[in-house]
Formats: C-alpha cells, structure tokens, sequence
C-alpha cells in the first residue's frame, strides 16, 4: 500500500531564518506531488506542483521554492522566512491521471 | 472558471440522525470529485473519491453520489456519531489541469 510521510510535525522557526521541509511517499512511482498551504482558518492554496523528476510548477508568487531531487521525494524550501510564510502546509500526491489526492499529516509552521 | 460551493457552512446535530451535506460546482467538465474530512489542527483524510463517469461510491457509513449534468454531489453519512465530528471538505478536480478546486467546508458536530 501507498504511504506518505511529512516532516517535521511542528516548527518554530525565526524571521530570516531558511526552511527545509520534505515529504516523501512509499509504495508508488512516477506520482504527481503537490504542496499546499493552509492559513488560519482559511481554505488550502496550492502552492506548487510536479509531474516528474526536476519539475515543479508554481501556483502563485511567493518566498518560497520546491525541487524533486528523487521520484518520490518533495521538498519545499525557503532561503528567509518571513511572518507571512506561518501555517500548515501540507504535502500531498495522485496518481496520474485522475486518481484521488492522499495527503499527508502536515507541518504547523510558526515564524516568530 | 470552476466554483465549489458547500452548503450548510455549519451543521449541528444529535448523535445517531442521519444527515446529509451538499456541494455544488459550476463546470461540469471534470476528472472525478472527493471527499475528505479534517479533523481541527490535523491533515486532509479522504473519504470517498467519485470519477466521473461514476454515481455515486460508497465506505461503511458514507455514501457519496454525483451528478455531473445538475453540478451537484451530495455526502450521506448514516447513524452519526460524535467521532464524525469534523470539517468536511469537496473538491473538484477539472479536466485540463491537476489542480483541485476546493469548497469552503461544513462544519459538523454531533451530539452526544
């Protein structure tokens, strides 16, 4: 079966500071991979995208970046943080071409 | 532009009823629509995933129907129960991107 990990579970970090969160998923090959962010109280933005090794689309302008070193590894990445850059961001994947999202648990990110 | 909408925002109801959430969206042309739930401060758990081509998928309790022509899906949940007490969110996904659009979500609790 098809497993998707997040890490970490919960981060403070500082303004300025850089981000590294990764997700990876098991059990699969060739997914479409996706992070989302999720605001307080708000509904879930897609912020990025990847059909393939190397390709990342971005949904929207923002202090933030994504790369898929592996098959099955996403990473989203920030040089310096801003205020702006705190929520739970959530990292999911799909089969291609129209199987369902399956998301993972999600990381709570407070920039202090 | 694709729009989903669901109706009630909120919904509160005693334990055992059985009940009934509505999501409607504009555009017809679509890959499939899901169901999730989240819990307050956890990830997206799916629930039910309908192609298009299908009407309806049904999980235990849970029984999801579509209807592309009227733009409208209808989440059934029998014999309530308070451990279903969760944001329940539809999404779209569209025929020419891999993008989900998202409704707002509704709310439920349920009385014990």
């Amino acid at each position: 079966s098809q497993t998707i990990h997040q890490w970490p579970a919960t981060l403070v970090q500082p303004v300025g500071s850089p981000l590294s969160l990764e997700c990876t998923v098991e059990g699969t090959s060739n997914p479409n991979l996706y992070w989302y962010r999720q605001a307080a109280g708000r509904g879930l933005q897609l912020l990025f995208y990847s059909v393939g090794i190397g390709q990342i689309s971005s949904e929207v302008p923002q202090n933030l970046s994504a790369s898929r070193p592996q098959d099955r590894q996403f990473i989203l990445s920030s040089k310096k943080l801003l205020l702006s850059d705190s929520g739970f961001y959530l990292c999911a994947w799909s089969r291609p071409p129209s199987g369902g999202y399956t998301f993972g648990s999600g990381t709570r990110l407070t920039v202090v | 532009k694709q729009e989903v909408t669901q109706i009630p925002a909120a919904l509160s109801v005693p334990e055992g009823e059985n009940l009934v959430l509505n999501c409607s969206f504009t555009d017809s042309a679509i890959y499939n629509l899901q169901w999730f739930r989240q819990d307050p401060g956890k990830g997206l758990t799916s629930l039910l995933l309908i192609q298009s081509s299908q009407r309806e998928q049904t999980s235990g309790r849970l029984n999801a129907s579509l209807d592309k022509s009227s733009g409208r899906s209808t989440l059934y949940i029998a014999a309530s129960q308070p451990g279903d007490s969760a944001t329940y969110l539809c999404a779209v996904r569209g025929d020419s991107n891999y993008q989900l659009i998202w409704g707002a979500g509704t709310k439920l609790i349920i009385k014990p």
